[in-house]
């Protein structure tokens, strides 16, 4: 069974500075990748997704993430961020083996953005 | 004009009730699933039907029972609740299980209380 594993559970940063969350996942098979970030009180957005085509993977608020398969990782990165982006982070894979397009998710990265 | 809503927000309730959960999309997406995020903030997908057709059901106990009267509409029907039910619950739907149809589009969230 997929797995994904978010290598950090809370990330502190300070606002304007650059930030990376580490995302890896388990089966090397074909997957597509999804960020998606929850504010609080609120339910899930997505950021950002690799489906095929080039690794890199851009969002119009400035995160890019990096799609890995030799080290099946998909690692999200923003050089400059705001306070705004204090928030949850989500890694999930989808893979295509499997039946329903069930969304597999990492534990989350808290960022917390400090003036 | 909200394109996954479910109702209630929030849903306080003591053990051993009855209560159901409503999904509804306006997106004309073919398939739409139920998330459950605990305490921890971890996500995890509990049901996922196809055109009102179940085609996930990820070893969630009997008491969960949910029902798809038509493909816009998935509701969450919980019996006899328990404390550990305590948790949020996810509503989204994806225009279908391939390709570019596996972007899944999430509601705000059902906060479940069991006291």
């Amino acid at each position: 069974a997929q797995s994904v594993t978010q290598l950090d559970s809370q990330v502190p940063v300070f606002e304007e500075a650059p930030v990376e969350l580490r995302c890896n996942y388990s089966s090397s098979v074909s997957v597509y990748l999804f960020w998606y970030v929850q504010y609080p009180n609120q339910g899930l957005q997505l950021l950002l997704k690799y489906l095929s085509g080039s690794t890199l993977v851009e969002s119009i608020n400035g995160f890019e993430a990096e799609f890995n398969k030799s080290q099946t990782s998909f690692h999200l990165r923003k050089p400059s961020v705001h306070i705004s982006d204090t928030a949850e982070y989500f890694c999930a894979v989808s893979d295509l083996r499997a039946a329903g397009n069930k969304l597999t998710f990492g534990g989350g990265t808290r960022v917390l953005v400090k003036p | 004009d909200t394109a996954v809503s479910q109702t209630p927000k929030y849903l306080v309730t003591q053990m051993g009730n009855d209560k159901s959960i409503k999904c509804e999309q306006n997106l004309g997406h073919d398939t739409m699933y139920w998330y459950k995020q605990d305490s921890k903030k971890f996500l995890k997908i509990m049901f996922s039907y196809n055109n009102k057709e179940l085609i996930i059901n990820e070893t969630v106990p009997n008491r969960f029972s949910p029902k798809s009267p038509d493909k816009a509409h998935l509701n969450l029907h919980i019996n006899s609740l328990e404390l550990g039910d305590s948790a949020v619950y996810f509503c989204a739907s994806s225009r279908g299980t391939g390709g570019a149809a596996t972007e899944a589009f999430f509601g705000q969230g059902t906060r479940l209380t069991v006291v």
